[in-house]
């Protein structure tokens, strides 16, 4: 398995502001990404952190909304962008070691917007 | 793309029964099926995965068994436990060449009673 952290683990925003999620691992990984899971809800993917590249995003995301880096093979990070109270969720990321399909999940970031 | 359902929504059962969670997904191409805990203010944890080579699965108290033909999979707690009390997530997807991607159930609410 792997250790994943993220900062911060929540914090409460106003609207029209953006926040940067940072995510570090303790190992490097091949694949990291980014969920989002809405109050009482499921887990739907944002987008794919590639290192090196851009993120490939899944329908319904935009980069310009969800800003994502990946400077290198054990940390990410994602922004949210312009936020208004319907992005209020807890934000998660998650790691695939090499030569494995498992993910593995951060604790999350539980963000409130006002 | 993939679609799973899980169900039920909510299972409620007495300390030292058994509890079972059943989903179903679309795509046949899908080969890896895990299945996460979340408990309150945590993220989501791998308790078991089964791939499609596979029809049965056992970890201690936990089971996994899927059936290919009719695409489904289930989750099997035997001689629960309070502390078996969480969110379970299935999942299925896994890699398919170009990308790896997990899709997720809408989530099942276990409490164990005393």
């Amino acid at each position: 398995s792997a250790v994943i952290s993220q900062k911060p683990s929540r914090d409460i925003c106003q609207r029209g502001t953006s926040l940067t999620i940072q995510c570090q691992v303790d190992s490097q990984v091949t694949m990291m990404f980014w969920y989002r899971q809405q109050p009482g809800q499921s887990l739907t993917l944002i987008a794919t952190a590639n290192q090196g590249s851009e993120a490939t995003y899944e329908s319904g995301f935009v980069i310009d909304k969800f800003p994502i880096s990946r400077p290198n093979l054990t940390f990410s990070t994602l922004t949210v962008s312009n936020m208004s109270p319907e992005d209020s969720s807890i934000y998660l990321c998650s790691v695939e070691p090499a030569s494995t399909d498992t993910q593995y999940f951060g604790p999350g970031t539980r963000l409130t917007v006002l | 793309g993939e679609n799973v359902e899980q169900h039920p929504s909510t299972l409620s059962v007495q300390e030292g029964d058994s509890a079972v969670i059943k989903c179903t997904y679309s795509d046949s191409a899908s080969n890896y099926f895990p299945w996460y805990k979340q408990e309150l203010g945590k993220g989501p944890q791998l308790i078991i995965d089964i791939r499609s080579n596979v029809g049965e699965k056992k970890d201690q108290r936990i089971a996994v068994t899927l059936n290919k033909t009719a695409k489904h999979f289930s989750l099997h707690i035997t001689e629960t436990q309070p502390e078996d009390s969480a969110v379970y997530f299935c999942a299925a997807g896994g890699f398919t060449g170009t990308a790896s991607k997990l899709t997720f159930g809408t989530g099942t609410r276990l409490q164990v009673t005393l």
